[in-house]
């Protein structure tokens, strides 16, 4: 199993440009998250998906949209880059939606906004 | 808001010494799961150890336990014979029941030497 893939590993944006950060797993896990890291700051819930067809959102989601259309993949878009925005994004998944489940992580993406 | 407190930004030990991490957290919820992630140099995080806020029991890993005391809504981690490998930032995060929303803290720099 590869576990939780994320691509790219590393991005530069300029202001205002979209992309797509892209995360898949292969276990077939019912829960899937996105996080960023920030100097100081811990790991920061974005957005949040429960099963196919359910997002929800984290603590953190504005300027960041989240799709669930298959179990395996959970990618996140930012719309307008913004300098706000440079971080490490991390993607997680467990086998199911409830509290008690570790979570498995990808190895991150380094984003940093110009 | 439930928030998670790791007071000690960094911290250093002596290799084959014990050592002791913190970890306060705030809810009014009374049925949550409780964790410690491992990030080392490396980036990616690890599941170290959890613990189910229902059981009185501490949760213990080989050489990894944890001091759960939920009147005190505290959660430390002790590591017993350090190893270099354990050189890593460590995480303590939590979940309440039925959320869905993994709350961390802002980690906790641990430096094992030589």
């Amino acid at each position: 199993n590869a576990g939780v893939t994320q691509t790219p590993k590393f991005q530069v944006l300029k202001t205002g440009q979209s992309m797509t950060l892209q995360c898949a797993q292969d276990m077939n896990h019912e829960y899937m998250s996105w996080y960023r890291q920030d100097p100081g700051m811990g790991l920061r819930l974005i957005h949040y998906s429960v099963g196919a067809g359910i997002t929800d959102q984290g603590e953190v989601p504005n300027g960041y949209n989240v799709s669930r259309s298959t179990t395996e993949d959970f990618p996140l878009r930012l719309l307008s880059a913004a300098p706000s925005q440079t971080s490490v994004y991390f993607c997680a998944s467990s086998l199911r939606a409830d509290s008690n489940q570790p979570q498995h992580f990808g190895d991150g993406t380094r984003l940093s906004i110009l | 808001a439930q928030t998670v407190t790791q007071s000690q930004p960094e911290m250093s030990v002596q290799e084959a010494e014990t050592v002791t991490l913190s970890c306060t957290y705030d809810t009014s919820e009374s049925n949550y799961y409780l964790f410690w992630y491992k990030q080392p140099p490396s980036r990616q995080m690890i599941l170290v150890i959890r613990q189910e806020a229902y059981k009185q029991q501490n949760a213990t890993e080989n050489r990894f336990s944890v001091n759960f005391q939920k009147a005190a809504k505290s959660f430390s981690l002790k590591i017993s014979d350090s190893q270099l490998g354990d050189t890593a930032m460590y995480f303590c995060a939590f979940c309440v029941t039925g959320t869905y929303k993994y709350i961390f803290g802002t980690g906790t720099r641990l430096k094992v030497l030589a």
